[in-house]
């Protein structure tokens, strides 16, 4: 069965310092994974994906993610957290259905 | 970019009445659209998957008698939460795939419904 784990409910850091959300995933066959992020009362907006290639992935905002197959990990990255950056984020998986399955979010705060 | 208009954002309704939520797809077609529901700091829990032109496939628990999901168009799917009761009040979002991508193109989410029921 797929599964994905963001163990992290909350990640507090200062403005400026590197920030990283962890996302661990279990998946038979080759895993799509996805990070979204979430804003209150607002839908998901879709950062970055990994399907296949280049295990370093950047996508919107600044924001990258490293794909470990070893590890089965799929890390949120930023070099230099910004205030804006606070909000939900989601990690996903897929392994070729239409089915996502979403992780339980990490909140992130990023402190002035 | 694609884009999925969600209407109402808010509706407030009374206990027993039914309450229609839209998901419009504005610039791509969406053979699939999924529902889910989100629980305060919570994650999104899958509730169906709405097929164009035939019926919904609903994930185990959920009530179809109580969420009715229609997908006339390529570009429209409703929920329709009928007979409300104050356990339903929660936030429901919609997403879809353009359906001119592959199976590893993200989702694009509407902005979300929040389902207050007094």
């Amino acid at each position: 069965a797929q599964s994905v784990a963001q163990p992290e409910d909350q990640v507090n850091v200062a403005e400026g310092n590197p920030l990283t959300v962890k996302c661990t995933y279990s998946v038979s066959g080759n895993p799509y994974l996805f990070w979204y992020v979430q804003y209150p009362n607002r839908g998901l907006q879709f950062l970055l994906k990994y399907i296949t290639g280049d295990n370093l992935v950047k996508g919107s905002y600044g924001f990258e993610a490293e794909f470990n197959k070893s590890q089965t990990s799929f890390h949120l990255k930023k070099p230099s957290a910004l205030v804006s950056d606070s909000a939900l984020y989601f990690c996903a998986v897929t392994s070729g259905t239409y089915k996502y399955i979403f992780g339980t979010g990490t909140r992130l705060k990023v402190l002035a | 970019g694609a884009v999925v208009s969600q209407h109402p954002s808010r509706v407030i309704c009374k206990s027993g009445t039914s309450v229609k939520i839209e998901c419009r797809s504005l610039d791509f077609q969406a053979t699939t659209m999924f529902w889910y529901r989100q629980f305060p700091k919570q994650s999104l829990m899958l509730m169906a998957t709405s097929n164009e032109g035939s019926k919904a496939t609903y994930e185990q628990g959920v009530e179809k008698d109580k969420f009715l999901i229609n997908h006339a168009s390529l570009t429209l799917s409703t929920l329709t939460v009928t007979s409300a009761h104050p356990e339903d009040s929660s936030f429901y979002i919609c997403s879809a795939r353009d359906q001119g991508t592959g199976e590893n193109s993200p989702l694009h989410f509407g902005n979300g419904t929040r389902l207050t029921v007094t």
